[in-house]
């Protein structure tokens, strides 16, 4: 299996413009989180899906976040408008069932100027 | 508030010597606790899982403890290498049903030749 797959891996885009970022979670896995890190804050748990449903979005940041998993093989998570604080590294990670280990992978480095 | 607590401060040791680092939790009462492995500009990587039930894991030069009554887990390297300077994690499941995983700031490891 080639692991979770992340793309972009980089993105940089102005203020106010649209960014989507991309997962493929590993096959099989049931469950999908996206997690924002900085510096400041570490990494922060933004949305959780279960069997491609959403469960807990507690920790996204605001409206302009959203995210989607329209079947269990992909998963978005968009930002509209983009600001300068949203530039981090954001993760996507899954997970065969609860109380296993995670796979995360490579992350998108998210720069907005 | 609920706070998971690791050294901030880099930990330095000298290659061969057995690396100790530390998660204490405060006002969770988790199921299991995780720890990982992250190096520069990756992902991070899956390492060990305790359950709230067990006292001791082992895995090769790892091994884990989870103190529920002090709300403590350890995390100990023996025979530390160079290859095994990176940041660590603990990473805990709040009890409830959630497969969610809420994350400490991380240690950063540094073994010396």
């Amino acid at each position: 299996d080639a692991g979770v797959i992340q793309s972009p891996r980089h993105e940089v885009t102005e203020m106010g413009q649209e960014v989507t970022l991309r997962c493929k979670p590993i096959s099989g896995h049931n469950s999908l989180f996206w997690y924002r890190q900085t510096m400041m804050r570490g990494l922060e748990l933004l949305i959780y899906f279960n069997n491609n449903v959403p469960i807990d979005d507690s920790g996204m940041p605001e409206d302009r976040f959203s995210a989607k998993m329209p079947n269990a093989s992909f998963s978005t998570l968009k930002i509209q408008p983009s600001e300068p604080r949203d530039s981090a590294v954001y993760f996507c990670a899954s997970s065969r069932d609860e109380g296993e280990s995670y796979t995360f992978g490579s992350g998108t480095r998210l720069t907005v100027v | 508030s609920q706070k998971i607590e690791q050294n901030s401060e880099a930990l330095n040791i000298q290659e061969g010597k057995t690396a100790t680092l530390t998660c204490n939790y405060t006002n969770y009462s988790p199921a299991y606790l995780q720890w990982y492995r992250q190096d520069p500009g990756r992902g991070p990587v899956f390492l060990l899982l305790i359950r709230e039930n067990e006292k001791e894991k082992r895995k090769e030069r790892l091994k884990v403890t989870f103190d529920t009554t002090l709300k403590q887990s350890l995390f100990h390297i023996t025979a530390s290498q160079p290859a095994d300077s990176a940041t660590y994690l603990c990473a805990l499941a709040p009890s409830g049903g959630y497969n969610k995983l809420i994350f400490g700031a991380g240690t950063r490891l540094a073994v010396h030749p």
